[in-house]
């Protein structure tokens, strides 16, 4: 069974600060990651995508990963109220097919 | 659309009754799944389709759970014999190219349809 483990939080962080957001895995064999926010009540959206070991940067995010340790994250800078929401790791499987093997998410709080 | 689209929004079903949810995916796209997501879980994998052939239907948690995309663009999934535990949202998505050369490409979810079985 391959898994995802990310923290469920909620994780709470005071609006301007960076929020950081773990997710490990199982599954060696992976080579796309992706973030996904989600709204309660909403579809997931995606933020960012991650395929080589290092960092990316879009904007307020920074998504980081390390496939030796099969570790990946995601930071937001000067957090706002508007981000909080439930940000689910999403790596592909490593298998035929290009399905998404999703955690269960870390409820982000940001207060204002 | 500009988007994928799910239908219905919401369903409601008498334990036992039968289902079928609607998904049309982004035009184009050559890659559609379907996910169930349970109440404070992350989205699990039910099928995926690479245009018309079913490829991977390793999710489907019965063989209640039926899945087709006969034209290779809308998708339907039916739920037969429904039972209280199929309660859950079923997410669509959907991504421009298929296995392989289609491995980074991201997946576009629909807005999902909510279905409760009383």
């Amino acid at each position: 069974q391959k898994e995802v483990e990310q923290n469920s939080g909620p994780l709470s962080v005071p609006e301007g600060a960076i929020a950081s957001l773990n997710c490990t895995y199982s599954d060696r064999v992976s080579q796309s990651f992706f973030w996904y926010r989600q709204y309660s009540g909403k579809s997931p959206e995606l933020i960012m995508s991650i395929y080589s070991n290092g960092d990316k940067e879009d904007g307020r995010f920074t998504a980081q990963l390390n496939k030796a340790s099969q570790y990946v994250s995601l930071l937001i800078r000067d957090s706002q109220p508007s981000d909080s929401a439930t940000y689910l790791c999403a790596p592909r499987d490593g298998g035929a097919t290009n399905k998404l093997i999703f955690g269960t998410g870390t409820l982000l709080a940001v207060q204002p | 659309g500009a988007g994928v689209s799910q239908s219905p929004r919401y369903k409601v079903a008498k334990r036992g009754q039968d289902v079928a949810l609607r998904c049309d995916p982004i035009s184009g796209h050559v890659s559609l799944f379907w996910y169930q997501q349970a109440l404070g879980q992350g989205p699990e994998f039910l099928t995926y389709f690479q245009n018309e052939a079913q490829l991977d239907k390793s999710g489907l948690p019965s063989d209640r759970f039926f899945a087709e995309r006969p034209e290779g663009s809308v998708s339907t999934l039916k739920i037969q014999r429904t039972q209280q535990e199929d309660s859950a949202v079923y997410l669509c998505a959907s991504s421009l190219l298929g296995t392989g050369i289609g491995s980074n490409q991201p997946q576009h979810f629909g807005d999902g349809t909510r279905l409760s079985i009383l």
